[in-house]
């Protein structure tokens, strides 16, 4: 049972403009979103966060868009960089922390093209 | 402040086998997590381990098996390796427990099991 989806395991958007990342939860209990970025060769690094009391996060280019009727949150991209070319991927974590209660997407592969 | 570091980076073993590896955390992170990553799975929770104690376990079988040092320092055994352990194993340190904690990911050690 996966929890945490992110349905397109590839996307492709030209420099300059918008890339949007897609993820659905399906545990209500979720209250804590991340999203990390990985290179080949390299550990993930982590991007940006949302809460569930929130709706929106924004840290420069980057933008999480959390709608929770929905189960589904977004990562905004914008102006897009061949830099950011990387594998993404989301998480989830319920209340009482621990790193055990973090649950990952399978990742969407983000090309940019120059 | 140098990150988190993890031996070997490549690993080939037979089946049967058993195999270890090895994690040092972010100097004065105590928390340490060890995750595996599949083409086909993801991201997945194995352990943490938080001032030499295990505090939770995925759900893995009971080959998989670690332990924490008193300076934080973290190893993860796999035991009878099956082809299906060939994965990339990654180990992840934060400065407390809890997903509100930023983890910092190492490059990961990638096990082929033949």
């Amino acid at each position: 049972d996966q929890q945490v989806k992110q349905n397109s395991p590839s996307l492709s958007v030209q420099e300059g403009r918008i890339s949007i990342l897609n993820c659905d939860y399906t545990n209500s209990m979720f209250d804590y979103f991340l999203w990390y970025k990985k290179y080949p060769a390299e550990g993930p690094t982590f991007l940006i966060s949302i809460s569930s009391i929130k709706d929106k996060n924004e840290d420069g280019r980057f933008t999480v868009f959390l709608n929770k009727s929905a189960k589904h949150l977004s990562l905004h991209i914008v102006p897009s960089q061949p830099g950011d070319s990387a594998v993404y991927f989301c998480a989830a974590s319920k209340p009482g922390g621990g790193s055990e209660k973090l649950v990952f997407g399978k990742g969407t592969k983000l090309t940019v093209n120059p | 402040k140098a990150g988190v570091t993890q031996t070997p980076r490549y690993l080939i073993k037979t089946r049967g086998q058993q195999v270890t590896l090895s994690c040092s955390p972010i100097s004065g992170h105590r928390s340490v997590s060890w995750y595996q990553q599949t083409p086909g799975q993801g991201l997945q929770f194995l352990f943490e381990y938080f001032s030499e104690t295990q505090r939770n376990k995925g759900n893995f079988p009971g080959r998989f098996s670690g332990r924490q040092f008193s300076n934080s320092r973290s190893e993860m055994n796999v035991s009878t390796l099956e082809l299906g352990d060939s994965a990339l194993y990654l180990c992840a340190s934060s400065s407390a427990s809890g997903p509100n904690y930023e983890q910092y990911f190492g490059p990961g050690t990638r096990l082929t099991v033949t």
